[in-house]
């Protein structure tokens, strides 16, 4: 079967770095996506990685190996409002998402 | 703006009714996707549709009913032969995906309670 695994729950300071892993085991591999998601609200995309290597994007950073099947968020200089989800989700080779199930981050002053 | 509205934000339900919850998106995508959100899973797919007068079942289908007669609207039929309908329930929109990103734009949701 296909399979996502991420940590269920991390805590982190403010103003300091926090990795969130995504492990995966699918059928196939067409792109791994971040999204995050504010308690009770729409998930808002973050970084696609189809590559292997590092992604930048301002604070935000996405790893990616295929031959490891594993993937990481990294978040720099943290600030209360990355308190959210982090949703990791892989397209298989149907082009179908198949999602983990989140880290929640908390976010502690 | 352009984005994507989910109606309504809270629904609360008898046993043995059916609900209809309300996705219009004037992103212009020819894709669309109904979710289903709960704790400690990830997303699962329920329909999707690629374009008008077609859709496609997902993953968890049974129970549900979708129509696509307007590329700007999806909507999604909670009916009484779900068994556990209580969830969180997310509508995306997309390009048709033949390579690259095709990023997801999602709706905020609709948390439809069974009473």
């Amino acid at each position: 079967g296909q399979n996502i695994d991420q940590p269920t729950e991390m805590t982190a300071t403010e103003g300091a770095i926090v990795q969130i892993n995504c492990t995966y085991q699918t059928s196939g591999f067409n792109g791994l996506f971040w999204y995050q998601q504010h308690a009770g609200e729409a998930p808002t995309f973050l970084s696609y990685n189809v590559l292997d290597g590092l992604e930048e994007k301002g604070r935000f950073s996405s790893f990616l190996s295929r031959s490891k099947g594993y993937s990481y968020l990294l978040l720099k200089e943290l600030q209360m409002k990355d308190s959210a989800s982090y949703l990791c989700a892989v397209r298989d080779s149907n082009y179908q998402l198949i999602w983990g199930a989140g880290t929640k981050l908390i976010i502690k002053p | 703006d352009g984005g994507i509205t989910q109606s309504p934000k809270y629904l609360f339900r008898k046993e043995g009714q059916n609900v209809t919850l309300s996705c219009e998106q004037n992103l212009n995508h020819d894709a669309m996707y109904w979710y289903r959100q709960d704790p400690g899973q990830g997303l699962r797919l329920i329909y999707y549709s690629q374009i008008v007068n077609d859709f496609q079942k997902g993953d968890i289908a049974e129970g549900y009913s979708v129509s696509r007669e307007k590329k700007e609207s999806f909507p999604l039929t909670v009916t009484s032969a779900q068994k556990n309908p209580t969830a969180f329930y997310l509508c995306a929109s997309g390009d048709r995906v033949t390579s690259g990103a095709n990023v997801l734009t999602f709706g905020a949701g609709s948390r439809l309670t069974v009473l």
